[in-house]
């Protein structure tokens, strides 16, 4: 069964300090990797979005990695901001139209001050 | 910056009413999407639209749901004879032409309480 799993649930950090969460997913086939940011009460916005031959990719403070073989990707935030507060949701795609979403259940991140 | 608008925000009805949840997506977009989400749950892909027609569902996307493209803005879904089991947030989303790897931009939702 497609499977995307996330952890941890939620997180509490600091204000600049750093953070990465981890996606796991058992998706077959695989065409890309996406990360969003979904805040509370808004839709998701994309941060990232990674093919299997794409090991890295940044935007901004946030850096994503993917791992097809072991078929993990991890989500890093450097210098958190309290605007980082928010949910982070793995998405895998199973084609490249991006019609075949499996969605993470997210990782609720939190920033205090 | 360019964004996917929903209406309502909000939209309470009694159960067995049919409801239509309306977007309009960013202008110059082809591809559009309609996703739901549960309270607590997962985001679930519901349907794609392209060219005037419907070119993927999911299984919940069944008979229940329809969506259409009534003039050269609004997207729309409708879901008729609703179920309590249809609350939820509804998102509707949009991606331009060309690379697969443009996003899709989604709206703020619609959150669809059924009494």
């Amino acid at each position: 069964k497609n499977q995307v799993e996330q952890s941890p649930q939620s997180l509490i950090i600091l204000e600049g300090k750093n953070c990465t969460l981890q996606c796991n997913y058992t998706v077959s086939p695989f065409s890309n990797l996406r990360w969003y940011k979904q805040d509370t009460g808004r839709g998701p916005v994309s941060l990232t979005i990674m093919t299997f031959s794409e090991n890295t990719k940044s935007n901004g403070r946030y850096t994503a990695t993917l791992d097809a073989d072991t078929k993990q990707s991890s989500l890093h935030i450097t210098a958190s901001q309290l605007s980082d507060s928010a949910s982070y949701i793995c998405v895998v795609s199973l084609n490249q139209a991006g019609t075949a979403l499996i969605f993470g259940k997210g990782t609720t991140l939190s920033v205090s001050s | 910056e360019p964004e996917v608008t929903q209406t309502p925000s909000h939209q309470v009805t009694q159960m067995g009413q049919e409801v239509i949840l309306r977007c309009v997506p960013i202008s110059n977009h082809l591809y559009f999407y309609w996703y739901r989400q549960i309270l607590g749950q997962k985001v679930e892909f519901l349907v794609s639209f392209y060219n005037n027609e419907i070119s993927e569902k999911s299984e919940i996307f069944d008979d229940q749901f329809s969506v259409e493209r009534p003039d050269g803005s609004n997207f729309t879904l409708k879901i008729r004879s609703t179920k309590l089991e249809d609350s939820a947030m509804y998102f509707c989303a949009s991606r331009a032409q060309g690379l697969w790897s443009q996003p899709q931009h989604f709206g703020d939702g619609t959150r669809l309480s059924i009494l």
